[in-house]
Formats: structure tokens, C-alpha cells, sequence
């Protein structure tokens, strides 16, 4: 079963209006989780981890301010697109890992985002 | 830096034969290589993943993938295509621990009838 669960699946705002995703680890803590953006047929861009307790990390090129993460618990992490443009539309996906060392990552299964 | 070069983004091949698909990385470090697949509009499902030891890693599907130092490669294989294959299939490096995932730009698998 699902290990990691993201919420909700699909989304649609008007432009101007914050979003908030929510990517969980149901039964497992994640120290670390991991937010990706996929444009259409595209492949996945790591956007920032995820540290519970601290600071998120971004990568370079992506707004922070933007694209606000929080990790507040072991189990849950949110990211939330603020002041959304059209151009913000796009596939976002989670992922966490165990905290055993080598613990392979498990996605959650995307949110679809559309900003009209 | 990382990086990973996926060869061919859409791949087709009839169901039964072979499936072969490319994936060449660089890695400052000993890599530690995943393939993953996706279905539309879903998440990714972890295929296999080589992190140390053997260097032929058999994956679920019956999908398995060869780490070649020498080649730089990790190339993944099914000896006999299925309908239920089709999808998108994504192969990443990462450096291990807490590391985030680079992906290449992923190889659409066809299978004809």
C-alpha cells in the first residue's frame, strides 16, 4: 500500500490565491522529505528538501518565498504555492524515505495544479 | 553535480520482445542509481535501485538493471514486454543518505500489440 500520501490530487485556483499541499508518511517518520516539480512530459525537478524542525533547503532558481514549505511534525510536510500565476500550473510531487540509511524513496502520487 | 542522460525519449517495442532502455549518469561520488516508472497523472513506483554489492539488481516486474563503473551506465531490461509495461520510466543518481534524487528526462515506453 501507499506509504506516502499527498493531498489533495488535484487542484484548481484562481490567480492571486495561495494553495497548500500536504505530503504525509503514513507509517514511517521522515526526518527528510523531498518536494519535485514535473512539467508535461517532462521529467522531475527537485525543488527543495524538506528538514524537520529547520529551515527547508531550495534549489537554486526557485523562489522561496514562493513555494513556502513547512516539515512541522515526522509524518507531515506541506508546501504551499503562494500568490499562484498561471505559470505556476504544473505536477508537484512529494517524497520521504525511512530513516534507515539506504531507505529507498517513496513518492506520493502528485498533486495536479491549475491556476486559471 | 550530478547528472543523468536517458536515450530516447520514447522507446516502442512489440509485446514480447525485449526491453531495453538507456540510462548514462555522472556522479562526483559513487552514485547510487534508482529506476522508476510512472503512470499518468500518478507518483513514482520505485522499480529497483543499486546502492552497493552486486552489480546486477533485479527489480519487481521483472525488470532488472546492470551498474557498469566502466560505462558510466545503468541500463534497464525486461526480457519479455508487456502490455500492463506502457508508461514512463525514469532513471536517477543520487549520492545516498538524505540526498535528493536527480532524474533524467525519462524514456516513454510503447508496447505494440
Amino acid at each position: 500500500g501507499a506509504v506516502v500520501s499527498q493531498h489533495p490530487s488535484r487542484v484548481i485556483c484562481k490567480s492571486g490565491t495561495s494553495v497548500k499541499i500536504e505530503c504525509r508518511s503514513l507509517d514511517f517518520q521522515a526526518t527528510t522529505m523531498f518536494w519535485y516539480r514535473q512539467f508535461p512530459k517532462q521529467s522531475l525537478m527537485l525543488m527543495a528538501t524538506s528538514n524537520e524542525g529547520s529551515k527547508a533547503t531550495y534549489e537554486q532558481g526557485v523562489e522561496k518565498d514562493k513555494f513556502l514549505i513547512n516539515h512541522a511534525s515526522l509524518t507531515l510536510s506541506t508546501l504551499t504555492v503562494t500568490s499562484a500565476h498561471p505559470e505556476d500550473s504544473s505536477f508537484y510531487i512529494c517524497s520521504a524515505s525511512r530513516e534507515e540509511y539506504n531507505s529507498p524513496l517513496h513518492f506520493g502520487n502528485g498533486t495536479r495544479l491549475t491556476v486559471t | 553535480a550530478q547528472s543523468v542522460t536517458q536515450l530516447g525519449s520514447h522507446v516502442s517495442v512489440s509485446e514480447g520482445a525485449l526491453v531495453l532502455l538507456r540510462c548514462n549518469y555522472s556522479s562526483s561520488v559513487p552514485p547510487y542509481l534508482f529506476w522508476y516508472v510512472q503512470y499518468p497523472n500518478q507518483g513514482l513506483q520505485l522499480l529497483l535501485k543499486y546502492t552497493t554489492g552486486a552489480t546486477l539488481v533485479k527489480g519487481i516486474n521483472g525488470f532488472e538493471a546492470e551498474f557498469k563503473k566502466s560505462e558510466t551506465s545503468f541500463h534497464l531490461t525486461k526480457p519479455s514486454a508487456h502490455m500492463s509495461d506502457a508508461a514512463e520510466y525514469f532513471c536517477a543518481v543520487s549520492r545516498g543518505g538524505a540526498d535528493g534524487l536527480t532524474f533524467g528526462k525519462g524514456t516513454h515506453l510503447i508496447i505494440q500489440p
